[in-house]
């Protein structure tokens, strides 16, 4: 299995801060990982596949970047509306793996 | 618009059986891979398996596997996961999302949720 490894797994910033989150994968997932952020009591939102591609709708304050084993979702100007737990997910091979998740805190 | 409506949230006992549902809607439900995806209170997101319910094929995380059963209504365009014998760890909020593509198993429309609860 893929192991999916975030850091931080939380995070303290406040509105208007650049945020970084790092996902690094056990082996080479070339560019097969998405980007999900929960809000509490919420399923998932889509918001980064291919490492770096925005999901329709997806506010372009959210990037992501990397390949291989090293990955990154960046938050340019964060909003009040952004503090929330972002996963990141590797779908290169079964089973599919999450990341821990990186909680986004005030 | 893919729509993914799960049913209610559950309350059961040790050694019960249950099982959710998740129906979709839109032209291509049945053309598209459903997976479930757990997350236990206050803890990550974990993939269980996926099922297609055009003909109810169903691949599963080996940590789950023998565990539950993923299976498809087709005409009702609904996919169920059930367990034979819940366990109180079994409690946690179930997810069933859609894969985008056969070869693209990101995950891009989601259901809101079944909290099933699992105490004696």
């Amino acid at each position: 299995d893929i192991q999916m490894t975030q850091s931080p797994s939380a995070l303290a910033a406040s509105v208007g801060d650049r945020v970084t989150i790092t996902c690094r994968a056990s082996q080479s997932i070339s560019s097969w990982l998405a980007w999900y952020q929960q809000k509490p009591g919420k399923a998932p939102n889509l918001l980064i596949f291919k490492a770096s591609s925005l999901e329709s709708e997806v506010p372009s304050r959210f990037s992501g970047s990397g390949s291989g084993t090293e990955f990154s979702l960046t938050i340019s100007s964060l909003q009040p509306d952004d503090f929330a737990t972002y996963y990141c997910q590797q779908y290169k091979s079964y089973p599919l793996t999450f990341g821990g998740g990186t909680k986004v805190e005030i | 618009e893919v729509q993914l409506v799960q049913s209610g949230a559950e309350v059961k006992k040790p050694g019960e059986s249950l099982k959710i549902s998740c129906q979709g809607s839109g032209d291509s439900f049945s053309t598209h891979w459903i997976g479930w995806v757990r997350q236990m209170p206050g803890k990550g997101l974990e993939w269980m398996g996926i099922v297609y319910p055009g003909d109810s094929e169903a691949k599963y995380s080996p940590s789950f596997e023998g565990r539950v059963t993923m299976s498809a209504a087709k005409s009702t365009t609904t996919v169920y996961l059930q367990w034979s014998s819940l366990k109180a760890s079994d409690t946690a909020m179930y997810f069933c999302a859609r894969l985008k593509g056969a070869y693209d198993s990101r995950f891009d429309f989601w259901g809101q949720g079944t909290l099933v609860t699992v105490s004696s």
